[in-house]
């Protein structure tokens, strides 16, 4: 199956900082990934779609300025949490999605959960 | 905007035990995901079904795709503690393009 690897697994940082997360699709080439967020016990909701060699499509309400995403090729998109405060730890997912004849399937990374203190 | 209800949103069982949850919209989906999820680890695919009225069987696991692909199944027979988890139903395609609508998820715990 598709894998998709995410890094770090989990950050602990100050307020203020900057967090990078890294979405890489091992095994496969991805033209659009996804970065989600999730509270516990919630369903995903879906942040940004990043499309290789163009600008990420945000949903309504989240700041593009402040969740920057940069998909720089085939296999690698990273969202970068800038001047991260306590209210944005959370756990970040990203996905991958494979076209074709696969459709819609998204594959997901295993999440980073980030904790600003 | 597409909707996606999922229910029930939690469920208890004893090992043994058969469930169903069901996956609901007013909206025709091109394709309808399962996933399972575990805390602190990302969704895990456990199939997709793109065609109406579809049946598929994973093991224990049997997924229905509805007639008119606005409605999903997931049918687990026999549950066993492995099975406890996060499951998510997802619809793609139609009038979402390459985005995912997510149900709201169905928290499983399955009692020895």
């Amino acid at each position: 199956g598709a894998v998709v690897s995410q890094h770090p697994s989990w950050v602990i940082c100050k307020s203020g900082t900057s967090v990078k997360i890294e979405c890489r699709s091992l095994d496969f080439q991805a033209t659009t990934m996804f970065w989600y967020r999730q509270f516990p016990k919630q369903s995903l909701m879906l942040m940004a779609t990043s499309n290789e060699g163009s600008k990420a499509t945000y949903e309504q309400g989240v700041e593009k300025d402040k969740f920057l995403i940069n998909h720089a090729s085939l296999t690698l998109s990273t969202l970068t949490v800038t001047s991260a405060h306590p209210e944005d730890s959370s756990f970040y997912i990203c996905s991958a999605r494979m076209g074709g004849s696969w459709g819609e399937t998204q594959y997901f990374g295993p999440g980073t959960r980030l904790l600003v203190l | 905007t597409q909707l996606l209800e999922q229910s029930p949103q939690f469920l208890s069982i004893q090992e043994g035990e058969n469930l169903t949850v069901y996956c609901n919209s007013s909206s025709v989906f091109s394709s309808l995901q399962w996933y399972r999820q575990e805390p602190g680890e990302g969704p895990v695919l456990l199939v997709t079904v793109v065609t109406g009225g579809e049946v598929k069987k994973l093991k224990r696991l049997t997924f229905q795709f509805g007639d008119a692909r606005k409605d999903s199944s997931l049918h687990i027979t026999a549950a066993q503690p492995g099975d406890t988890g996060l499951y998510l139903c997802a619809g793609g395609g139609e009038t979402s393009g390459s985005r995912l609508t997510f149900g709201e998820g169905t928290q499983l715990t399955v009692n020895p």
